[in-house]
């Protein structure tokens, strides 16, 4: 079954870190296009970052410099490190997969986790 | 404040059509990137919907279709169920932020 599983969420405080993974069984995260994307209590989706098949990594503005993504190929997973968490930063994470049915850069993504909670606050 | 504007809610009774928009622009949908649809159930992950635009994945039944149209999208839902009621994200990509991007999302409420 394809399926991906977030972990790693919590409670941290404002200026803190936080590493949360994303394991997927079914394929292999290192072949596709991998993206963590958020959503703020009460709020809508947002794109937060992305890794290509090739290593590349791109990262909204709102984390450029903070948040970090990385894969861990034979574990077949995916992370987010977060640094200088902020209050804003509170969300659910999500980790998802591009369809291969749909083209680049305008990908859509197929598979999402369940989600992982971040709290960030004093 | 999203790139890509959606009305706040829409709602229709059982059986009726419901449509919702999704606006872009020039950096977007207007430049011809395709738009693809979310459903978001309470207390779920996102659900790929419409796929570039028009398609459906496997499983997703044919009351639900995409349509595009110059720098604007629409999602439309015939036969309105009270399954149905959900939120719905439309996404493309942005050449000027380098980024996919979503909509504010709307809520569809059966009523």
């Amino acid at each position: 079954e394809v399926q991906l599983v977030e972990s790693g969420g919590g409670l941290v405080q404002p200026g803190g870190s936080l590493r949360i993974s994303c394991a997927a069984s079914g394929f292999t995260v290192s072949n596709t296009y991998m993206s963590w994307v958020r959503q703020a209590p009460g709020k809508g989706l947002e794109w937060v970052s992305v890794i290509y098949s090739g290593g590349n990594t791109y990262y909204a503005d709102s984390v450029k410099g903070r948040f970090t993504i990385s894969r861990h190929n034979s574990k077949n997973t995916l992370y987010l490190q977060m640094n200088s968490l902020r209050a804003d930063d509170t969300a659910v994470y999500y980790c998802a997969r591009r369809s291969p049915s749909s083209g680049w850069p305008d990908v859509a993504f197929d598979i999402w986790g369940q989600g992982t909670m971040v709290a960030v606050s004093s | 404040q999203s790139v890509l504007t959606q009305p706040p809610s829409v709602s229709g009774a059982p059986g009726q059509r419901v449509t919702i928009s999704c606006t872009g622009s020039s950096s977007n949908i207007g430049a011809g990137y395709a738009v693809h649809w979310y459903q978001q159930l309470p207390g779920t992950a996102p659900k790929l919907l419409i796929y570039v635009n028009t398609n459906r994945p496997s499983g997703v039944p044919d009351r639900f279709s995409g349509s595009k149209s110059g720098t604007s999208a629409s999602l439309a839902i015939t036969g309105l169920q009270a399954e149905d009621e959900a939120d719905y994200y439309c996404q493309s990509y942005d050449s000027s932020l380098s980024a996919s991007v979503f909509g504010i999302g709307t809520k569809v409420t059966v009523l």
